[in-house]
């Protein structure tokens, strides 16, 4: 069974300009949430969706949105690009939005803002 | 702010040595705990959880915590480390249903062999 696919695996952008990273959970997975990894902070939370619906939003700022579609893959868009927003973005699925349930993670996305 | 918190960011020890890793959380009620590792080069899995029931997890590769109400605390253990066990540590928690993962700061953890 394949894992949790996110792609790309590197980007490199510049400041002020928009991306956009995929996410494809785990074959049946519904659940979907988004992390922001950086040394020394951890991960921060972005948003989880379940079955299409953000179930729930971290505290970033409008530029950082996301969706999910109808076959559970996500993406998650930053618009007007930060030096700050450097870090590595990492997707975790899993089959169902209980609260103990495990979370499965990607190998993330390692964006750099120039 | 619910929140989750690691005090040791940096853990250093030999083989065989005794590990301990502290966790505090500040939720109220219930409550669901969890530690993740993180492998050099590897994804983030699961090591272990709670949410119910005895307050002592197992987890895999020989690990374990113990959830203590008392304290907010739900530190990670394991009696004799291994180089292998090298990795990064985070802890995390979530209210009942409906509520977003909060991940603490993590702790690297270097094992000399």
């Amino acid at each position: 069974k394949a894992g949790v696919t996110q792609t790309p695996r590197y980007l490199i952008k510049t400041r002020g300009q928009q991306v956009t990273l995929s996410c494809s959970p785990i074959s049946g997975h519904r659940s979907v949430s988004w992390y922001q990894q950086t040394p020394g902070q951890g991960l921060q939370f972005l948003f989880e969706y379940f079955s299409e619906t953000q179930r729930n939003k971290g505290n970033f700022p409008g530029r950082f949105s996301g969706r999910q579609f109808s076959n559970s893959r996500s993406e998650m868009n930053v618009s007007t690009l930060e030096l700050g927003d450097s870090a590595l973005y990492l997707c975790a699925s899993s089959l169902r939005d209980k609260s103990n349930e495990k979370l499965f993670f990607g190998s993330g996305t390692q964006l750099s803002v120039l | 702010a619910q929140s989750v918190s690691q005090h040791n960011h940096h853990v250093i020890l030999s083989e065989a040595a005794s590990l301990e890793l502290g966790c505090n959380y500040s939720y109220g009620g219930t409550v669901n705990l969890f530690w993740y590792v993180q492998y050099p080069g590897q994804h983030l899995q699961l090591l272990l959880k709670y949410f119910s029931g005895d307050p002592l997890v197992k987890g895999i590769k020989g690990f374990e915590a113990e959830f203590i109400k008392s304290k907010f605390s739900f530190n990670l253990r394991k009696p004799s480390v291994q180089w292998s066990d090298t990795a990064e540590y985070f802890c995390a928690g979530r209210k009942g249903s409906g509520d977003k993962l909060t991940f603490g700061t993590g702790t690297r953890l270097a094992v000399r062999p």
